[in-house]
């Protein structure tokens, strides 16, 4: 199986602090697409960001940012600054040519104030 | 507004008992999908259709069955054969690889 790989179970931080949140991927793929979801407490899961395999440009959204790196299959997302609404489960995923979303494990971010 | 409805918000089903979730889309979708979430699992795939009348079997599908006779439609049941359905259940749907559309899911208990 094509695996989405995300090694931190749970971050904690306190506000204002900067912090990654890693994304490794598998594919066989050679057109795919990746994906960044956060899920807060209310459990429905909210878009963050797409992007295909062709598009290494990383990308800048406020506070977020997104590091992709098809050399060592990462798809990396920071968000600077932290708030305590930041705090959730995040999740990265990768789509492929039969639509199919296959999920990491999720990173639990706790913002403190 | 388009979106993704899920119902009931939550349920709670008896041992040997089959229930059914609802998901229902005006978005114009052709693929659907059903996942399962449990705490530090993250999200896992039951079933998908990409057109009606035609449907697949996800990563965990063993105990679960779907149908998808609407394109706006796609609804899971969860039969007695699933032996630990105690899960939060998601339904998406997209046009393609270019967004996926969640609904607000399904808190599964059993009693």
């Amino acid at each position: 199986a094509q695996k989405v790989t995300q090694a931190q179970t749970e971050i904690s931080v306190v506000e204002k602090e900067d912090v990654t949140l890693d994304c490794v991927y598998e594919t066989r793929d050679t057109t795919y697409y990746l994906f960044w979801y956060k899920q807060p407490p209310s459990g429905e899961l909210v878009f963050l960001i797409r992007r295909n395999s062709f598009d290494e440009q990383n990308e800048i959204s406020g506070r977020y940012s997104w590091n992709f790196q098809k050399s060592t299959s990462s798809f990396n997302f920071t968000i600077t600054a932290s708030q305590v609404v930041d705090s959730a489960v995040y999740f990265c995923a990768r789509g492929g040519s039969n639509y199919k979303l296959t999920f990491g494990k999720g990173t639990l971010l706790t913002v403190n104030p | 507004d388009g979106g993704i409805t899920q119902s009931p918000k939550y349920l709670f089903r008896k041992e040997g008992q089959n229930v059914t979730l609802s998901c229902e889309q005006n978005l114009n979708h052709d693929a659907m999908y059903w996942y399962r979430q449990d705490p530090g699992q993250g999200l896992r795939l039951i079933y998908y259709s990409q057109i009606v009348n035609d449907f697949q079997k996800g990563d965990i599908a063993e105990g679960y069955s779907v149908s998808r006779e609407k394109k706006e439609s796609f609804p899971l049941t969860v039969t007695s054969a699933q032996k630990n359905p105690t899960a939060f259940y998601l339904c998406a749907s997209t046009a393609g690889n270019y967004g996926y559309t969640f609904g607000s899911g399904t808190r599964l208990t059993v009693v």
